[in-house]
């Protein structure tokens, strides 16, 4: 267990509708990454927050979005969802802003998009 | 922009067998090198990383070996066991900047 937690485990939803994704840090860390990852692909990485503000994007697309609350968990949302979106979404925490440290990977959210 | 190349996709040895996956980077500034272990249907995890002020490190049967001048990676697993099956990602980071880059994977077959 990575100490990083992810909401819901599973969702299975339909073309078009609106999704959201939660992610609570592990004690003490500061930044959140959120990755999809599609059947049998790598890691895309799609956005960073650092103690609350956005640090750096990735390919995230404009149907997306992200937020980093006061209390650090994160939120990605998912907007006029289309099957393509289907993926395994994971947030990865660690201490620093920086890029030259471990992440740590929660379990996942896995989207089905029917 | 940054890029990791990751190679070879699929990875096939037999038990006891070393494997050898090789990454290069793009951004000259990258200076810290992690991989992870991806088993199926699991989170990735951390198994061994290095920075830019060493050229090899070795844990136990998993070592990586990294080549600045070049901007080559490497993990090399020795006397491999069915256990390490498994998707490897390479990636690559640097201080200041916000983003690790991460490889497309490695899928490992160790066959018994």
């Amino acid at each position: 267990d990575s100490g990083v937690t992810q909401t819901p485990k599973h969702l299975i939803t339909a073309t078009g509708q609106r999704v959201t994704l939660r992610c609570s840090p592990r004690s003490g860390d500061l930044s959140v990454y959120w990755y999809q990852q599609s059947l049998d692909q790598g890691l895309q990485f799609l956005i960073q927050y650092y103690n609350g503000e956005e640090r750096a994007k990735g390919n995230i697309l404009e149907r997306f979005s992200a937020q980093q609350f006061p209390d650090l968990h994160s939120e990605l949302n998912l907007s006029s969802l289309e099957l393509g979106d289907s993926a395994l979404y994971f947030c990865a925490s660690n201490r620093i802003a920086g890029g030259d440290n471990e992440q740590f990977f929660g379990p996942g959210t896995r989207l089905t998009v029917l | 922009g940054e890029n990791v190349e990751q190679h070879p996709s699929t990875l096939s040895v037999q038990e006891g067998d070393s494997a050898v996956i090789k990454c290069t980077y793009s951004d000259s500034a990258s200076n810290y090198f992690p991989w992870y272990k991806q088993e199926l249907g699991k989170r990735p995890q951390l198994i061994i990383d290095i920075r830019s002020n060493v050229g090899e490190k070795k844990d136990q049967r998993i070592a990586v070996t990294l080549n600045k001048t070049a901007k080559h990676f490497s993990l090399h697993i020795t006397e491999t066991q069915p256990e390490d099956s498994a998707v490897y990602f390479c990636a690559a980071g640097y201080t200041g900047g916000f983003k690790t880059i991460f490889g497309a994977g490695t899928r490992l077959f160790v066959k018994a």
